[in-house]
């Protein structure tokens, strides 16, 4: 599975957006990119996947360019609750799912 | 989402002892389950893929005698700690595939935090 580079912290002000960007260059047609997160001591929470279309949901919006060598994804309004470890993970169907070191994202009042 | 519960959500053993982890699929059926191990604040690190009725994949340097993984159910799978000793204790979390095929996704259990005396 191809490796995926992120910053490793960012700060999003309350109710603004934030935008977490994603590199993973060698990915490969069939992969797929995913995100999670992870609030301290808890169990990561699947947020969105997607191959190639942007997506989105009740959650947050994934924006994967053209080349599929990047993508973002947005948390729409930010809020307290959404500090966390944001990992970006890309994965062929039937592989396993490798973390690598996330974005720590914190959310200032 | 799919719901998996994993117990005891934290435990303290003494040094040699064994420690059992359970991981259950609530709503649905796993094939696939995965046992992560991570430490304070790093990254999730995979230990092993469970697979139903057949033996468990270890990743490469994880042993497969002092962590024993079983899956003898499409809803449960277990991580025995063997032998426990202070440097295995670890944050340990567990997680199921659901749905199979291309629209996958991993759901985790809460984690066990595991600590060793």
């Amino acid at each position: 599975d191809a490796k995926t580079t992120q910053p490793t912290s960012m700060d999003c002000a309350e109710g603004r957006a934030a935008n977490l960007p994603c590199n993973h260059s060698t990915i490969s047609g069939n992969e797929y990119v995913y995100w999670y997160r992870q609030i301290h001591s808890q169990g990561p929470q699947y947020i969105i996947h997607g191959l190639k279309n942007n997506e989105t949901n009740e959650m947050a919006s994934l924006i994967i360019t053209e080349d599929r060598k990047s993508s973002t994804l947005i948390l729409p309004h930010a809020t307290l609750r959404d500090t966390a470890v944001y990992y970006c993970i890309v994965r062929l169907t039937g592989n396993q799912f490798y973390f690598g070191t996330g974005t720590s994202l914190t959310v200032i009042p | 989402g799919a719901v998996v519960s994993q117990h005891p959500s934290w435990v303290i053993c003494k040094s040699g002892t064994s420690v059992k982890i359970e991981c259950r699929s609530l709503d649905f059926q796993a094939t696939t389950m995965f046992w992560y191990r991570q430490f304070p604040k790093q990254s999730l690190m995979l230990m092993a893929t469970s697979n139903e009725g057949s033996k468990a994949t270890y990743e490469q340097g994880v042993e497969k005698d002092k962590f024993l993984i079983n899956h003898a159910s499409l809803t449960l799978s277990t991580l025995t700690v063997t032998s426990a000793h202070p440097e295995d204790s670890s944050f340990y979390i567990c997680s199921a595939i659901s749905p199979a095929g291309t629209n996958e996704k991993l759901f985790f259990g809460s984690g066990t935090q595991l600590s060793v005396l």
